[in-house]
């Protein structure tokens, strides 16, 4: 499949290393953050989400934190293996108005996994 | 079970022709957007339809671009008059509900590129 993410930031890890990516949003309204794993070729995969009202949640390997004050997201995933290798991205969306609303998605990062 | 399916994966098309993509939803999803990721960029939102109501078509960029879900399961994206501009993947995701609780299934994609 064709490769996602050619010209996006790129973090290098070693296998069994913790990763941390990071992201900036950009609507303070937004209350409901979720992290996707896009693989080449493949649409993006929901990882992890948190309500604005909390500011960490963790799942499988997985932990996302949450910085409103200075609009920040972070993922951490724990003790990071090849399959973790991909593009990440973060997305806002508005949980409140109790409709379906569009994600909108940040820049991206291309995570490697180095053996 | 099977989840979103995109056809076709890859369209080459010359300046000038016309379009059809499809999207076909996880089966009983009421919720259907559609999204168009340039290369090295994350996916941004096209429009959004409840069942065969089109009730968000902001992200459309131009009157070339057209969606429809007659029937509330199938959707299809048409692109009048293709311009090199319109080359990207384009993304289609559903989701069981109508508010923003339900995680949207994102297809494969179709790689459109206009020659």
């Amino acid at each position: 499949g064709e490769s996602v993410g050619l010209h996006l930031p790129t973090l290098s890890v070693q296998e069994g290393d913790n990763s941390i990516i990071n992201c900036a949003y950009s609507n303070s309204a937004s209350d409901y953050f979720i992290w996707y794993k896009q693989e080449s070729g493949k649409g993006p995969q929901f990882i992890i989400d948190i309500r604005s009202n909390m500011d960490k949640r963790q799942g499988q390997r997985v932990t996302v934190l949450l910085n409103k004050t200075v609009k920040h997201l972070s993922l951490q995933i724990a003790a990071t293996q090849p399959g973790d290798s991909a593009v990440y991205f973060c997305a806002e969306n508005l949980f409140s108005t109790g409709t379906a609303s569009k994600l909108t998605f940040g820049t991206g990062t291309r995570l490697q996994v180095t053996l | 079970g099977a989840g979103v399916s995109q056809s076709p994966r890859y369209k080459v098309a010359k300046r000038g022709q016309d379009v059809a993509l499809r999207c076909d939803p996880i089966s009983g999803h009421v919720s259907l957007f559609w999204y168009q990721q340039a290369l090295g960029q994350g996916p941004e939102f096209l429009t959004y339809f409840q069942n065969e109501a089109q009730l968000d078509k902001s992200g459309l960029p131009s009157d070339r671009f057209f969606a429809e879900r007659p029937e509330g399961s199938v959707s299809t994206l048409k692109i009048q008059r293709t311009q090199q501009e319109d080359s990207a993947v384009y993304l289609c995701a559903s989701s069981l509900g109508i508010d923003s609780s339900y995680e949207q299934y994102f297809g494969p994609g179709t790689r459109l590129t206009v020659t």
